[in-house]
């Protein structure tokens, strides 16, 4: 069966710092991968999402990158952190056209 | 661009009761899917029921039960003898069927059930 690990749990950084949170797929090959945030109180922003190794699609300009150096492999970095930054982060996968969406269990960042 | 709109950000209902919540979505496509997922307290999320828009018949998951008309763009979610555990943000999510694109989410509604 397949699962997703995304860790930390949960992370307190101060502004300025840098930041990486990993996400990784068992059980499956070549999956789509997606990073949201959830911020207080609002719905699932998708900040990016990759359909093979070394391909990055942003959705939205902003403070974060993300990197995907192998097949199930999904990082979200930065390198300077803003107070702005802090939320929910959601790493999700599928395996293709018409499957639903698999999440991890989010981290949650606190920016200080 | 598709967008989902959930006009109800908190709803509440009584235990055993029966409750409603709206989706709304805006696309040009034919050929899509629709989902619903609950996030309870704990925070993960989990897919309730899912919808293919080519098909007439909506979803059922047991106490779980959609309402998809194609033509309004509208995906209601109805849980009857909803359950305390039943409390969570529930989000409704379009997807394109073509192509490797996201899942876009509307905002959420947050489901309290009371005893």
């Amino acid at each position: 069966s397949q699962t997703i690990h995304q860790w930390p749990a949960t992370l307190v950084q101060p502004v300025g710092s840098p930041l990486s949170l990993e996400c990784t797929v068992e059980g499956t090959s070549n999956p789509n991968l997606y990073w949201y945030r959830q911020a207080a109180g609002r719905g699932l922003q998708l900040l990016f999402y990759s359909v093979g190794i070394g391909q990055i699609s942003s959705e939205v300009p902003q403070n974060l990158s993300a990197s995907r150096p192998q097949d199930r492999q999904f990082i979200l970095s930065s390198k300077k952190l803003l107070l702005s930054d802090s939320g929910f982060y959601l790493c999700a996968w599928r395996r293709g056209q018409g499957d639903e969406a698999f999440f991890g269990q989010g981290t949650r960042l606190t920016v200080v | 661009a598709q967008t989902v709109t959930q006009s109800q950000p908190e709803m509440s209902v009584q235990e055993a009761e029966t409750v409603t919540l709206s989706c709304t979505y805006d696309t040009s496509e034919n050929n899509y899917y629709l989902f619903w997922y609950k996030q309870p307290p704990s925070r993960q999320m989990i897919l309730v029921i899912r919808q293919e828009a080519y098909k007439q018949q909506n979803a059922t998951e047991n106490r779980f039960s959609v309402n998809f008309q194609k033509a309004a763009k509208s995906f209601s979610l109805k849980i009857s003898d909803s359950q305390l555990g039943d409390t969570a943000m529930y989000f409704c999510a379009f997807m394109k069927l073509s192509g490797n694109t996201p899942l876009v989410f509307g905002k959420g509604t947050r489901l309290s059930v009371i005893a």
